[in-house]
């Protein structure tokens, strides 16, 4: 069965400080990783598909990287408005076209 | 204008009672999906349509009944409802299995 591992489950940044959030996968042939932003009382928000190992994708002060085993969410210089939720997801090659999600790592930003 | 929406926002009843949740997606999608967001923030698919034929059906209790009218339009009816049904349930729609998009959530609250 598709897993996926968030973490850390939490992350307090000063502004201005960047970091890296992880999404770790195990999946029977990977079609695509998603990664979503969902805000308090709101639905995900799409940021970026990635499709093959070595792909990175960028949006303004976030970029998504791609390994075999795991992505990363580069946040660079972050501001307040980037605390959300940051929620991954994968979907397979077999089977049916669900996403299976991580539990999300919550982003805070301190002014 | 809202791409996915779902009325209503917030759903009050007892249990053992039948509510109905709907989703008008206006996007031109041909898949759309129902998912459950715990109280822990876990996201998980419960049901897809594709072109108005159900293509995914997880593990879900029979007391759930998805229909999906047309294209455009998924609803979700709980029926005798317990508990354990309180979470928040997203609407979500994509093309051709590609990203998907949200709605806002109907936060459902059985007492």
């Amino acid at each position: 069965e598709d897993q996926v591992t968030q973490s850390p489950e939490a992350l307090r940044l000063q502004e201005g400080e960047s970091s890296s959030l992880n999404c770790s996968y195990t999946v029977s042939g990977l079609r695509g990783l998603f990664w979503y932003r969902q805000d308090p009382g709101k639905g995900p928000e799409f940021l970026f598909t990635l499709y093959s190992a070595g792909e990175e994708k960028e949006k303004e002060r976030l970029k998504a990287t791609l390994t075999k085993k795991e992505s990363f969410l580069h946040i660079t210089a972050p501001k307040p408005e980037d605390s959300a939720t940051y929620l991954c997801a994968v979907r397979s090659n077999f089977g049916n076209e669900k996403l299976t999600f991580g539990t999300g790592t919550r982003l805070t930003i301190i002014p | 204008d809202t791409a996915v929406s779902q009325t209503p926002k917030y759903l009050v009843t007892q249990m053992g009672n039948d509510k109905s949740i709907k989703c008008e997606q206006n996007l031109g999608h041909d898949t759309m999906y129902w998912y459950k967001q715990d109280s822990k923030k876990f996201l998980k698919i419960m049901f897809s349509y594709n072109n108005k034929e159900l293509i995914i059906n997880e593990t879900v209790p029979n007391r759930f009944s998805p229909k999906s009218p047309d294209k455009a339009h998924l609803n979700l009816h709980i029926n005798s409802l317990e508990l354990g049904d309180s979470a928040v349930y997203f609407c979500a729609s994509s093309f051709r299995a590609d990203e998907q998009y949200f709605g806002p959530g109907t936060r459902l609250t059985v007492t």
